[in-house]
């Protein structure tokens, strides 16, 4: 039973476009969410969270939107660069847990 | 400026070998985690440990140990190597914060150990 999904495999966007990465989640106990990054070869880094209590939180050219009544959150990327190619993976996690639950992760491919 | 460093990068190990890996964080972080990344599956959690001397299992823990032998380091270990256990490892850690209406686990991976079991 996943409880974090990310429904897209892959994603292509043109350099200087807005990339949209999505991800849903099933548990609405969940109360912080997190996007990492990873590069071939390399571990995943942190790359933006948000708390339930806010419904956006920038840093950036990356913003995390957060749709609770949707158990929705996306990740936008603006303006995309070919350096942002990479898997993006989506988290979550309950009441200040240790464990996070992740999704399977998205491959974006940004073309200059 | 380490944060979290594995070894070894690379592994390949016979069907039925053992071996550990070996995870250090100088962070100061209570929590440290073991993935797994399998293509098409994400990260999946083996086994982790909330504070020094205590560990619990994750989602995939059959078939490893682990041992938190201080604050600063947490091992893996495959007792009995088998072919599924291939699969890209990485360790974490992370600092839970509590705060009124807010808390939340930022978790921070270190560069990952291949192993190829054959």
């Amino acid at each position: 039973d996943q409880q974090v999904k990310q429904n897209s495999p892959s994603l292509s966007v043109q350099e200087g476009r807005i990339s949209i990465l999505n991800c849903d989640y099933t548990n609405s106990m969940f109360d912080y969410f997190l996007w990492y990054k990873k590069y071939p070869a390399e571990g995943p880094t942190f790359l933006i969270s948000i708390s339930s209590i806010k419904d956006k939180n920038e840093d950036g050219r990356f913003t995390v939107f957060l749709n609770k009544s949707a158990k929705h959150l996306s990740l936008h990327i603006v303006p995309s660069q070919p350096g942002d190619s990479a898997v993006y993976f989506c988290a979550a996690s309950k009441g200040g847990s240790e464990k996070l639950v992740f999704g399977k992760g998205t491959k974006l491919t940004v073309n200059p | 400026n380490a944060g979290v460093t594995q070894t070894p990068k690379f592994q390949v190990l016979k069907t039925g070998q053992s071996m550990t890996l070996q995870c250090a964080q100088d962070m100061n972080h209570n929590s440290m985690y073991w993935y797994r990344q399998d293509p098409g599956m994400g990260l999946r959690l083996i086994y982790y440990s909330a504070s020094e001397g205590t560990t619990d299992k994750g989602e995939v823990p059959n078939g490893y140990n682990v041992s938190r032998l201080n604050k600063r380091e947490f091992s893996l270990r495959l007792e009995s190597a088998a072919p599924s256990q291939t699969s890209v490892y990485f360790c974490a850690s992370s600092v839970v914060f509590y705060a009124p209406r807010l808390s939340g686990n930022t978790i921070y991976f270190g560069e990952g150990s291949w192993l190829t079991v054959v």
